[in-house]
C-alpha cells in the first residue's frame, strides 16, 4: 500500500537536545512538507521541499532544520533553538500543484 | 495574520440532518481550496477540493461551495452520519510552482448526535 510513514508516533526530548522526526513516502511524490499543530490552531507550515536537494522555509522555520537527500525521505530536526517544541508534527506529500496533499499519522513530541 | 479563518470552533448536528461548515479567507490570490477531516492522533485525510474557476463541487454526501466575491467557502454534509464526527480543516493555496503551499484554518469540531 502506498502512503506516508512517520516515526515514531510519540517522542520525548530532554531540554537542550536535538531530535529528528522521520518521514518516508512511497507515493512517488515530488513535493514534501512538514507542519506543526498546536491545540486550537490550524496546521502551520515549517518547511517544504519541491524536489530532491531543495527545500524552502515555511511560516515557522526558526529552530528547525530539514534535508531532502532522497525523493522518499524528508526528515525534520527539532533543534535546541526551538523554544516551544511540544506539539503534534505532521508530514505530507503531493504529486504536483493543485493536487491534494496526503498526510502521515503524525508524531507527538513532548519535552521532559 | 490569519489568512484562512474558521470562526466556529465547534458544531453539533443531529444524525441525518445537514452539517454546514464555514470558512473565510482574506488572500485574493488563493485559487485552490480543500477540506480535510481529522480524527484524534491521526493525520488529516483529504475530503474534497474546489478550484477558483468553479463555484460548486460535489462528491457523494459532500458538497463544497465557493463564493469568491465574499471570499467564503462552505462544506455541506448531507445526510450527516456518526462517523462524520471529527475536526474539519479548510485550506487554501496560491499554487507555488512544483509545490502547494497550503494555509489552514483553525478547524471546526463537528459532533453528530444520534
Amino acid at each position: 500500500d502506498g502512503g506516508i510513514t512517520q516515526s515514531p508516533k510519540y517522542l520525548f526530548r530532554k531540554e537542550g537536545q536535538n531530535v529528528t522526526l522521520s518521514c518516508e513516502q512511497n507515493l512517488n511524490h515530488d513535493a514534501m512538507y512538514w507542519y506543526r499543530q498546536d491545540p486550537g490552531q490550524g496546521l502551520r507550515l515549517i518547511y517544504y521541499s519541491q524536489i530532491v536537494n531543495d527545500f524552502q522555509k515555511g511560516d515557522i522555520a526558526e529552530g528547525y532544520s530539514v534535508s531532502r537527500e532522497k525523493k522518499e525521505s524528508f526528515p525534520l530536526t527539532v533543534t535546541s533553538a526551538q523554544k516551544n517544541p511540544t506539539a503534534f508534527y505532521l508530514c505530507a506529500s503531493s504529486y504536483r500543484v493543485n493536487q491534494p496533499q496526503h498526510f502521515g499519522d503524525g508524531t507527538r513530541l513532548s519535552i521532559l | 495574520d490569519q489568512q484562512v479563518k474558521q470562526n466556529s470552533p465547534s458544531l453539533s448536528v443531529q444524525e441525518g440532518r445537514i452539517s454546514i461548515l464555514n470558512c473565510d479567507y482574506t488572500n485574493s490570490m488563493f485559487d485552490y481550496f480543500l477540506w480535510y477531516k481529522k480524527y484524534p492522533a491521526e493525520g488529516p485525510t483529504f475530503l474534497i477540493s474546489i478550484s477558483s474557476i468553479k463555484d460548486k463541487n460535489e462528491d457523494g454526501r459532500f458538497t463544497v461551495f465557493l463564493n469568491k466575491s465574499a471570499k467564503h467557502l462552505s462544506l455541506h454534509i448531507v445526510p450527516s452520519q456518526p462517523g462524520d464526527s471529527a475536526v474539519y480543516f479548510c485550506a487554501a493555496s496560491a499554487g507555488v510552482q512544483g509545490a502547494q503551499k497550503l494555509v489552514f484554518g483553525q478547524g471546526t469540531r463537528l459532533t453528530i448526535n444520534p
